[in-house]
């Protein structure tokens, strides 16, 4: 029983255009939510986050989105850089409830030049 | 460089064996994970050690263990290997038991 899914296992864009990475969850108790890259053969390096509190949260060319009633969250990627090619791994937890974080399977991106 | 430091970086050995990753926290940080990441999946969580005491435990098999030392440094415990536990094993850290998670480079678990 997956509770965070991430539906698309890869992703190509072209640099400079936009990229969007996907994220649905089961668990309604899940109130927040983190993004991870994994480079191959590193550990996976954190991102950026989001609580259930708000909507959207911005650093830099990175921004998250959270609809709570679909209980869907979005990752998007302005403009893409080659250096964003990576696996994006979405996590979410029920901090509230002290659980711990469930990750999703992953999405490669790559960024073509 | 998150922190958080993993040796050894990379074992080979034989089913049947056993072998112990070991883990070095942020400094700090007082919990420590452990996730497992078999070849092209997501990471699947084994167990959570808070202070020293076991926190939680996911799909960790009775043949794996772990424990977490008073100095905050953490071991996990891979017996009677078989084939299917060749993955990558990484271990996390974070300051409190449902903070963001730092990771370390991965142990890589060869089984031949």
């Amino acid at each position: 029983d997956q509770q965070v899914k991430q539906n698309s296992p890869s992703l190509s864009v072209q640099e400079g255009r936009i990229s969007i990475l996907n994220c649905d969850y089961t668990n309604s108790m899940f109130d927040y939510f983190l993004w991870y890259k994994k480079y191959p053969a590193e550990g996976p390096t954190f991102l950026i986050s989001i609580s259930s509190i708000k909507d959207k949260n911005e650093d830099g060319r990175f921004t998250v989105f959270l609809n709570k009633s679909a209980k869907h969250l979005s990752l998007h990627i302005v403009p893409s850089q080659p250096g964003d090619s990576a696996v994006y791994f979405c996590a979410a937890s029920a901090r509230n409830y002290g659980q711990n974080f469930v990750f999703g399977p992953g999405t490669r991106l790559s960024v073509l030049p | 460089d998150s922190g958080v430091t993993q040796t050894p970086k990379h074992l080979i050995t034989a089913t049947g064996q056993r072998v112990t990753l070991r883990c070095s926290p942020r400094s700090g940080d007082l919990s420590v994970y452990w996730y497992q990441q078999s070849l092209d999946q997501g990471l699947q969580f084994l167990i959570q050690y808070y202070n020293g005491e076991e926190r939680a435990k996911g799909n960790i098999l009775e043949r794996f263990s772990a424990q977490q030392f008073p100095d905050l440094h953490s071991e996990l415990n891979l017996s009677s290997l078989e084939l299917g536990d060749s993955a990558l094993y990484f271990c996390a850290s974070s300051v409190i038991t449902t903070g963001e998670l730092f990771f370390g480079e991965g142990s890589r678990l060869t089984v031949l």
